[in-house]
């Protein structure tokens, strides 16, 4: 079965621009997670879908994250403008439950904002 | 409020050597409780879970791990640690509710 699938694996791009990062839950999980890990702050959960509505976003730094779900298959979470505080890794997450079920990551995206 | 503490950031230990690691959560009922590994590079990858029943649950890569309901605690062992063992170990506790939480890591490292 393929697991969650994330792209791309690195992104490189200057202050100010646009970052859009892709992500494919695993077919028929109705849960979707987008995490950030770095060193500072280790892993946050951002926001989380069920059945493609978000359900909390209470950890999205500000307005500048924004993250849709428009289907069962696909997510993106979107970073506009890019500042160089938003570098870390990006992780997709998804699970068939939500507090009861483990979650299965994608191998995530290194965003760098220089 | 439910949580989980990982009081170890980081440890050392000889290649052969017995590894446990340790986790302590919070909460009333009985959680459910994972341990997850991230290898430098990688996402993270379920090492293995505990649901209910027998409180030994074993998982992949010759690791398991104890639920003790009165020290609140599910550690995760391994009677002999490989080279490739180095690497970020997550605990994490949900519920019924809809929570689920991450512990902050321990990192360990393997010395040959």
């Amino acid at each position: 079965d393929a697991g969650v699938i994330q792209s791309p694996r690195h992104e490189v791009t200057e202050m100010g621009q646009e970052v859009t990062l892709r992500c494919k839950p695993i077919s028929g999980h109705d849960y979707l997670f987008w995490y950030r890990q770095t060193m500072m702050r280790g892993l946050e959960l951002l926001i989380y879908f069920n059945n493609n509505v978000p359900i909390d976003d209470s950890g999205m730094p500000e307005d500048r994250f924004s993250a849709k779900m428009p289907n069962a298959s696909f997510s993106t979470l979107k970073i506009q403008p890019s500042e160089p505080r938003d570098s870390a890794v990006y992780f997709c997450a998804s699970s068939p439950g939500r507090g009861y079920q483990p979650q299965h990551f994608g191998d995530g995206t290194r965003l760098s904002i220089l | 409020a439910q949580s989980v503490t990982q009081p170890d950031i980081h440890i050392t230990v000889s290649e052969g050597a017995s590894l446990e690691l340790r986790c302590n959560y919070s909460y009333g009922a009985t959680p459910y409780l994972f341990w997850y590994v991230q290898s430098p590079g990688q996402g993270l990858q379920l090492l293995l879970k505990y649901f209910s029943g027998d409180t030994l649950v074993q998982g992949i890569k010759g690791f398991e791990a104890e639920f003790k309901r009165s020290q609140s605690s599910f550690n995760l062992r391994k009677p002999s640690v490989h080279w490739s063992d180095a690497a970020e170990y997550f605990c994490a506790v949900g519920n019924t509710g809809n929570q689920f939480y991450f512990g902050t890591g321990t990192s360990l490292t393997v010395i040959p």
